[in-house]
């Protein structure tokens, strides 16, 4: 089973601040499978990347993804009011089917 | 517009079956795609429970596949979660999603708390 560990915890920013959140992976894993999302309290996530570095339709520039084997990297350029949620990276294998990472939360500094 | 919707009780009992259903519209379950069950316990992240394809194949996250059982009804354009034995440890907001091979979990329902307490 693949476990996904996600660095740091937590990221405290500043809006404007650029953000980079962590994704490493025990074992390599298909670019093609490595998605991330977003989870605002009290909501459903919201795929951000895919494929490791293709935007979701709809979400905006400033999110970019990148990566490959083990190490994955979501980085946000500047962050709006908006981008302050949790992040989370998932992966799929043959098996078990869908792992997730255990979260980044990006808070207000 | 594709939108999912979860239903079913709030509140389980130890040792029961937690059983609920995802109602899909915009999109018809006959067309393809998988469907498929995750859950976030209370305060922490998310868990894959199981997929189902619309031919009503599917694979379950191994952890939890002796109590998983996901159907499809495609006249309801419907998909559903039957998680038997539950323990406190089943706590958690339950969502529904289609999956799309390749690219990850695009839609999603709003989730639906289900507590299980006696």
């Amino acid at each position: 089973e693949i476990v996904l560990t996600q660095s740091p915890g937590t990221l405290s920013l500043s809006p404007g601040e650029r953000a980079t959140l962590s994704c490493r992976a025990s074992q390599s894993v298909s670019s093609s499978y490595l998605a991330w999302y977003q989870q605002k309290p009290g909501q459903a996530p919201r795929l951000l990347i895919y494929g490791a570095s293709s935007r979701a339709t709809g979400i905006p520039d400033r999110f970019s993804g990148s990566g490959s084997g083990t190490d994955f990297t979501l980085t946000i350029s500047r962050l709006e009011p908006e981008d302050f949620a949790v992040y989370y990276c998932q992966q799929y294998g043959s098996s078990p089917g869908w792992t997730f990472g255990q979260g980044t939360k990006v808070e207000i500094k | 517009q594709v939108q999912l919707q979860e239903s079913g009780p709030g509140l389980v009992k130890p040792s029961e079956t937690l059983s609920l259903t995802c109602t899909v519209s915009g999109y018809s379950i006959s067309s393809g795609y998988y469907w498929g069950w995750i859950r976030q316990p209370p305060g922490k992240g998310l868990e894959w429970i199981g997929s189902i394809y619309h031919s009503g194949s599917t694979y379950y996250n191994p952890s939890l596949k002796s109590r998983v059982t996901i159907s499809v009804d495609t006249s309801k354009n419907q998909f559903s979660l039957k998680l038997s034995s539950v323990t406190a440890a089943d706590t958690a907001v339950y969502y529904c999603a289609r999956v799309k091979m390749g690219i990850g979990f695009d839609y999603w329902g709003q989730g639906t708390l289900v507590t299980v307490s006696s």
